[in-house]
């Protein structure tokens, strides 16, 4: 069955650079999507299709994705960025997330 | 406003059964997919069902597979999840989730707010 890899946490200082990644084999081939997550509310949609940023999302969010691997990158990370991230692809007819990764912007 | 709308949630005891059902208001519900994903408490998030925009396709994850039905009712800018033989195990926040036009495999652009289920003794 297909997995998404992510490291469970990821620390960035604040106005860095935050790089979140998201592993499986050969997931350069699908279309990887990105989505936020605060404590209690509902994710939120930050990269669609590898690469686009929805309407509302600021331009600090980029997403890449080659080979083996799918990067969120967040620049001049804020406090407000702390979250739960999660990537999501489509294995053909299911619908796969990754673990999760939790920001700490310190 | 673009907004979905969960309800149906509560205490079931294991065995037992729920319908959960979403509301859509503010885009053409009947030409977008729809989703339900879940969380339990404190984990991640788990995809359990696609029905396209004129129920031609229906997907489920194996681990509802069976016990769970997808339904939807245009007319009315409803979703739905009739939940049966629940376990421990279906505990969860669920959330109503739109996806792309049609039958396409997209991202789930709008959420709702979640209702939570909880199977328990």
């Amino acid at each position: 069955s297909y997995e998404l890899t992510q490291p469970l946490s990821v620390s960035v200082a604040l106005g860095q650079t935050a790089r979140i990644t998201c592993g499986e084999n050969n997931i350069g081939t699908k279309n990887v999507h990105w989505y936020q997550q605060k404590p209690g509310q509902a994710p939120v949609l930050v990269i669609n299709g590898d690469t686009n940023r929805p309407s509302g999302i600021p331009e600090r969010f980029s997403g890449s994705n080659s080979g083996n691997t799918a990067t969120l990158t967040i620049s001049r990370a804020q406090a407000g960025d702390e979250a739960d991230y999660y990537c999501q692809v489509w294995d053909s007819s299911t619908v796969v997330f990754g673990g999760g990764t939790k920001l700490t912007v310190l | 406003e673009v907004q979905l709308v969960e309800s149906g949630g509560g205490l079931v005891k294991p065995g037992g059964s729920l319908r959960l059902s979403c509301a859509a208001s503010g885009f053409t519900f009947s030409r977008n997919s729809m989703n339900w994903v879940r969380q339990a408490p404190g984990k991640g998030l788990e995809w359990v069902s696609f029905i396209s925009s004129g129920t031609s396709y229906i997907y489920y994850a194996d681990s509802v597979k069976g016990r769970f039905t997808i339904s939807r009712d245009n007319a009315k800018n409803s979703l739905y999840l009739q939940m049966n033989s629940l376990r421990a195990e279906d505990t969860g926040v669920y959330y109503c989730a739109r996806g792309g036009s049609g039958s396409s495999k997209s991202a789930f652009d709008i959420w709702g707010q979640g209702t939570m289920v909880t199977v328990s003794s």
